[in-house]
Protein backbone atom coordinates (compact mmCIF):
# COMPACT_ATOMS: atom_id res chain seq x y z
CA UNK A 1 0.00 0.00 0.00
CA UNK A 2 1.36 3.11 -0.96
CA UNK A 3 1.76 5.85 2.36
CA UNK A 4 2.91 9.21 2.72
CA UNK A 5 4.25 10.18 6.46
CA UNK A 6 4.78 13.75 7.76
CA UNK A 7 6.77 14.17 10.89
CA UNK A 8 6.72 16.20 12.79
CA UNK A 9 3.03 16.81 12.87
CA UNK A 10 3.87 20.06 14.86
CA UNK A 11 7.07 22.01 15.05
CA UNK A 12 7.09 25.77 16.50
CA UNK A 13 10.40 27.83 15.59
CA UNK A 14 11.42 31.09 16.59
CA UNK A 15 11.42 33.61 13.48
CA UNK A 16 14.72 33.77 11.44
CA UNK A 17 15.31 30.18 11.70
CA UNK A 18 16.16 27.56 8.75
CA UNK A 19 14.26 24.43 9.11
CA UNK A 20 13.43 21.44 7.61
CA UNK A 21 10.19 19.95 7.03
CA UNK A 22 10.18 15.84 5.79
CA UNK A 23 7.85 13.80 3.75
CA UNK A 24 8.38 10.00 3.78
CA UNK A 25 6.86 7.49 0.84
CA UNK A 26 6.99 4.06 0.37
CA UNK A 27 6.85 3.80 -3.18
CA UNK A 28 9.67 5.07 -4.96
CA UNK A 29 7.51 4.84 -8.88
CA UNK A 30 5.87 8.37 -8.30
CA UNK A 31 5.32 11.03 -11.29
CA UNK A 32 5.54 13.58 -9.49
CA UNK A 33 5.46 15.26 -5.68
CA UNK A 34 4.05 18.34 -4.75
CA UNK A 35 4.09 20.63 -1.56
CA UNK A 36 1.10 22.99 -0.54
CA UNK A 37 0.78 25.30 2.00
CA UNK A 38 -2.87 25.12 4.04
CA UNK A 39 -4.12 28.45 6.04
CA UNK A 40 -6.37 27.69 9.00
CA UNK A 41 -9.86 27.62 7.32
CA UNK A 42 -7.99 28.16 4.07
CA UNK A 43 -7.89 26.11 0.50
CA UNK A 44 -4.17 24.39 -0.20
CA UNK A 45 -2.04 27.18 -1.89
CA UNK A 46 0.66 25.35 -4.23
CA UNK A 47 4.46 25.97 -3.11
CA UNK A 48 6.57 23.80 -5.29
CA UNK A 49 5.88 20.71 -7.95
CA UNK A 50 9.07 18.23 -8.44
CA UNK A 51 8.33 15.92 -11.39
CA UNK A 52 10.17 12.40 -11.39
CA UNK A 53 13.40 13.12 -13.36
CA UNK A 54 14.00 16.16 -10.93
CA UNK A 55 15.57 16.42 -7.89
CA UNK A 56 14.85 19.66 -6.62
CA UNK A 57 12.72 22.84 -6.92
CA UNK A 58 13.45 26.34 -5.21
CA UNK A 59 10.91 29.54 -5.07
CA UNK A 60 12.26 32.48 -2.96
CA UNK A 61 13.26 30.83 0.60
CA UNK A 62 11.67 27.60 -0.77
CA UNK A 63 13.43 24.38 -1.90
CA UNK A 64 11.99 21.22 -1.97
CA UNK A 65 13.88 17.86 -2.58
CA UNK A 66 13.04 14.17 -3.56
CA UNK A 67 15.28 11.58 -2.94
CA UNK A 68 13.89 8.35 -4.32
CA UNK A 69 16.27 6.02 -3.29
CA UNK A 70 15.68 7.27 0.44
CA UNK A 71 11.80 7.27 0.18
CA UNK A 72 12.24 11.01 1.35
CA UNK A 73 11.34 14.72 0.32
CA UNK A 74 12.23 17.93 2.12
CA UNK A 75 10.97 21.20 1.94
CA UNK A 76 13.22 23.90 3.42
CA UNK A 77 11.97 27.27 4.83
CA UNK A 78 14.95 29.65 4.78
CA UNK A 79 15.20 32.50 7.45
CA UNK A 80 11.38 31.66 8.51
CA UNK A 81 9.02 34.21 9.02
CA UNK A 82 5.52 34.74 11.11
CA UNK A 83 4.00 34.81 7.68
CA UNK A 84 4.78 31.40 7.12
CA UNK A 85 2.81 30.00 9.79
CA UNK A 86 0.89 27.25 8.30
CA UNK A 87 0.09 23.75 8.04
CA UNK A 88 1.92 22.29 4.99
CA UNK A 89 1.32 19.29 3.28
CA UNK A 90 3.06 17.26 0.44
CA UNK A 91 1.19 15.07 -1.90
CA UNK A 92 2.72 12.08 -4.52
CA UNK A 93 1.36 10.73 -7.78
CA UNK A 94 2.48 7.33 -7.77
CA UNK A 95 2.64 5.63 -11.08
CA UNK A 96 1.34 2.48 -10.12
CA UNK A 97 -1.84 4.43 -9.14
CA UNK A 98 -4.76 5.24 -10.63
CA UNK A 99 -4.82 9.03 -11.37
CA UNK A 100 -4.80 9.86 -7.56
CA UNK A 101 -2.25 11.97 -5.27
CA UNK A 102 -1.56 10.67 -1.97
CA UNK A 103 -1.58 13.12 0.60
CA UNK A 104 0.39 13.62 3.83
CA UNK A 105 -1.22 14.60 6.86
CA UNK A 106 0.32 17.64 7.11
CA UNK A 107 2.94 19.50 9.31
CA UNK A 108 1.35 22.36 11.44
CA UNK A 109 4.65 25.19 11.27
CA UNK A 110 4.25 28.12 14.34
CA UNK A 111 7.53 30.83 13.76
CA UNK A 112 7.06 32.55 17.02
CA UNK A 113 7.91 36.67 16.52
CA UNK B 1 -9.11 33.75 -14.48
CA UNK B 2 -10.99 32.81 -11.47
CA UNK B 3 -9.34 29.44 -10.99
CA UNK B 4 -11.28 26.72 -8.66
CA UNK B 5 -14.54 27.98 -7.13
CA UNK B 6 -16.58 26.10 -4.96
CA UNK B 7 -20.17 27.39 -3.58
CA UNK B 8 -21.60 27.37 -0.80
CA UNK B 9 -18.99 28.16 1.31
CA UNK B 10 -20.69 26.87 4.60
CA UNK B 11 -23.71 24.42 4.29
CA UNK B 12 -25.63 22.52 7.52
CA UNK B 13 -27.62 19.48 6.75
CA UNK B 14 -29.95 17.42 8.24
CA UNK B 15 -29.24 13.63 8.43
CA UNK B 16 -30.85 12.03 5.44
CA UNK B 17 -31.22 15.70 3.51
CA UNK B 18 -29.84 15.66 -0.09
CA UNK B 19 -27.74 18.53 -1.73
CA UNK B 20 -24.87 19.16 -4.53
CA UNK B 21 -21.74 20.59 -3.98
CA UNK B 22 -20.71 22.89 -6.85
CA UNK B 23 -17.22 23.10 -8.32
CA UNK B 24 -16.29 24.95 -11.12
CA UNK B 25 -12.76 25.80 -13.33
CA UNK B 26 -11.94 27.96 -15.85
CA UNK B 27 -8.98 26.61 -16.72
CA UNK B 28 -9.57 23.66 -18.97
CA UNK B 29 -8.52 21.76 -17.27
CA UNK B 30 -9.12 18.04 -18.08
CA UNK B 31 -8.49 16.57 -14.50
CA UNK B 32 -10.85 17.50 -11.71
CA UNK B 33 -11.34 15.69 -7.90
CA UNK B 34 -13.57 15.85 -5.14
CA UNK B 35 -11.31 15.60 -1.45
CA UNK B 36 -12.72 15.86 2.22
CA UNK B 37 -10.37 16.56 5.14
CA UNK B 38 -11.00 15.34 8.50
CA UNK B 39 -8.83 16.30 11.69
CA UNK B 40 -5.95 13.53 11.59
CA UNK B 41 -6.54 12.28 8.46
CA UNK B 42 -5.42 14.25 5.53
CA UNK B 43 -6.86 14.44 2.64
CA UNK B 44 -8.70 11.93 1.14
CA UNK B 45 -9.97 11.35 -2.09
CA UNK B 46 -13.64 10.68 -3.10
CA UNK B 47 -13.94 10.66 -6.81
CA UNK B 48 -12.22 12.20 -9.77
CA UNK B 49 -12.96 12.52 -13.76
CA UNK B 50 -10.08 12.94 -16.61
CA UNK B 51 -12.81 14.65 -19.05
CA UNK B 52 -16.61 14.94 -19.80
CA UNK B 53 -18.11 11.97 -19.26
CA UNK B 54 -15.71 10.10 -17.41
CA UNK B 55 -15.57 9.73 -13.41
CA UNK B 56 -13.83 7.29 -11.56
CA UNK B 57 -14.38 6.34 -7.17
CA UNK B 58 -11.50 7.58 -4.95
CA UNK B 59 -10.87 5.89 -1.50
CA UNK B 60 -13.72 6.81 -0.27
CA UNK B 61 -16.50 6.98 -2.51
CA UNK B 62 -19.41 5.87 -0.37
CA UNK B 63 -22.22 8.23 -0.11
CA UNK B 64 -21.16 10.47 -2.99
CA UNK B 65 -21.93 10.85 -6.65
CA UNK B 66 -20.58 12.79 -9.49
CA UNK B 67 -20.88 13.63 -13.05
CA UNK B 68 -18.84 15.41 -15.49
CA UNK B 69 -20.92 16.63 -18.53
CA UNK B 70 -18.53 19.57 -19.55
CA UNK B 71 -15.40 20.55 -18.86
CA UNK B 72 -16.06 23.28 -16.79
CA UNK B 73 -18.09 21.52 -14.19
CA UNK B 74 -17.84 19.00 -11.58
CA UNK B 75 -20.52 18.73 -9.06
CA UNK B 76 -20.53 16.52 -5.56
CA UNK B 77 -23.96 15.26 -4.87
CA UNK B 78 -24.71 13.60 -1.09
CA UNK B 79 -27.49 11.28 -2.00
CA UNK B 80 -28.49 11.18 1.73
CA UNK B 81 -26.71 12.97 4.00
CA UNK B 82 -25.22 11.02 7.37
CA UNK B 83 -23.40 12.66 10.16
CA UNK B 84 -20.47 10.87 9.31
CA UNK B 85 -19.92 13.05 5.83
CA UNK B 86 -19.32 16.35 8.57
CA UNK B 87 -16.47 17.47 6.99
CA UNK B 88 -14.21 20.20 4.58
CA UNK B 89 -14.73 19.30 1.10
CA UNK B 90 -12.37 20.38 -1.67
CA UNK B 91 -12.10 20.75 -5.43
CA UNK B 92 -9.09 20.68 -7.04
CA UNK B 93 -8.13 20.66 -11.23
CA UNK B 94 -5.24 19.93 -13.10
CA UNK B 95 -3.94 19.85 -16.89
CA UNK B 96 -3.10 16.41 -18.39
CA UNK B 97 -0.17 15.35 -19.50
CA UNK B 98 -0.66 13.42 -22.75
CA UNK B 99 -1.06 9.84 -21.81
CA UNK B 100 0.21 10.71 -18.56
CA UNK B 101 -0.88 12.11 -15.52
CA UNK B 102 -2.53 15.02 -13.87
CA UNK B 103 0.29 17.47 -13.59
CA UNK B 104 0.14 20.69 -11.03
CA UNK B 105 -3.12 20.59 -8.59
CA UNK B 106 -5.35 23.66 -8.19
CA UNK B 107 -7.60 23.96 -5.09
CA UNK B 108 -10.55 25.27 -4.64
CA UNK B 109 -11.45 26.99 -0.95
CA UNK B 110 -13.56 24.57 -0.05
CA UNK B 111 -16.96 23.78 1.85
CA UNK B 112 -17.34 23.39 5.79
CA UNK B 113 -20.48 20.83 5.62
CA UNK B 114 -21.89 19.56 9.17
CA UNK B 115 -24.37 17.06 9.22
CA UNK B 116 -26.33 17.20 12.36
Amino acid sequence: KQEVTQIPAALSVPEGENLVLNCSFTDSAIYNLQWFRQDPGKGLTSLLLIQSSQREQTSGRLNASLDKSSGRSTLYIAASQPGDSATYLCAFYFTSGTYKYIFGTGTRLKVLA
Amino acid sequence: NAGVTQTPKFQVLKTGQSMTLQCAQDMNHEYMSWYRQDPGMGLRLIHYSVGAGITDQGEVPNGYNVSRSTTEDFPLRLLSAAPSQTSVYFCASSPLKVGGPPYEQYFGPGTRLTVT
